[in-house]
């Protein structure tokens, strides 16, 4: 698996577009970008993957640059119920051994 | 929307007594996994599924069983509780074969604590 760089905590404000980011330089041609987020409590829930596209959903946006070492999440209007750790995962298919890193921890601040 | 549903959220029980964690799943997906979460460990995988009467071991299988009668169901099988199975324990399914990668969906977790 391709290992991922993301940035331990980050601050948006409330309505504001929450940026995430996430380094993956040795990403393989036939690797996806998944990303998860965590809310404290509950399990991971899944928001969005894409291979070398930009992705959008109800959730969020997906933005992987043309090389595919780096890519952005994107929550358009962030709020506080978008307090949570984001995971960054970079592998061909998830399995049974999926591994979430540190991740991000987001705080929306009020 | 997709459902993973997980049928108890926060469970106590006692030392030495059976207990079962049932998930049920609605997207038709034939792999089901059933995971523990304790902080510093990350995700552990306990048993996985990848159809109905099917299982296989994960990483820490001792102290548990699973059962998978439906292809919609995977049940949790704790035979004699310990202390040390005091966890949040997470169960997930994904589909088995995709063209356009895959997601694993997981449910919202059950909290069990072992006194």
């Amino acid at each position: 698996d391709a290992k991922t760089t993301q940035p331990p905590s980050m601050d948006c404000a409330e309505g504001r577009a929450a940026n995430l980011p996430c380094n993956h330089s040795t990403i393989s041609g036939n690797e996806y970008v998944y990303w998860y987020r965590q809310i404290h409590s509950q399990g991971p829930q899944y928001i969005i993957h894409g291979l070398k596209n930009n992705e959008t959903n109800e959730m969020a946006s997906l933005i992987i640059t043309e090389d595919r070492k780096s890519s952005t999440l994107i929550l358009p209007h962030a709020t506080l119920r978008d307090t949570a750790v984001y995971y960054c995962i970079v592998r061909v298919v998830l399995d049974d051994k999926i591994i979430f890193g540190k991740g991000t921890r987001l705080h929306i601040l009020p | 929307d997709v459902k993973v549903t997980q049928s108890s959220r926060y469970l106590v029980k006692r030392t030495g007594e059976k207990v079962f964690l049932e998930c049920v799943q609605d997207m038709d997906h034939e792999n089901m996994f059933w995971y523990r979460q304790d902080p510093g460990l990350g995700l552990r995988l306990i048993y996985f599924s990848y159809d109905v009467k099917m299982k296989e071991k994960g990483d820490i299988p001792e102290g548990y069983s699973v059962s998978r009668e439906k292809k919609e169901r995977f049940s949790l099988i704790l035979e004699s509780a310990s202390t040390n199975q005091t966890s949040m324990y997470l169960c997930a399914s994904s589909r088995q074969n995709s063209n356009s990668g895959n997601t694993i969906y997981f449910g919202e977790g059950s909290w069990l604590t072992v006194v």
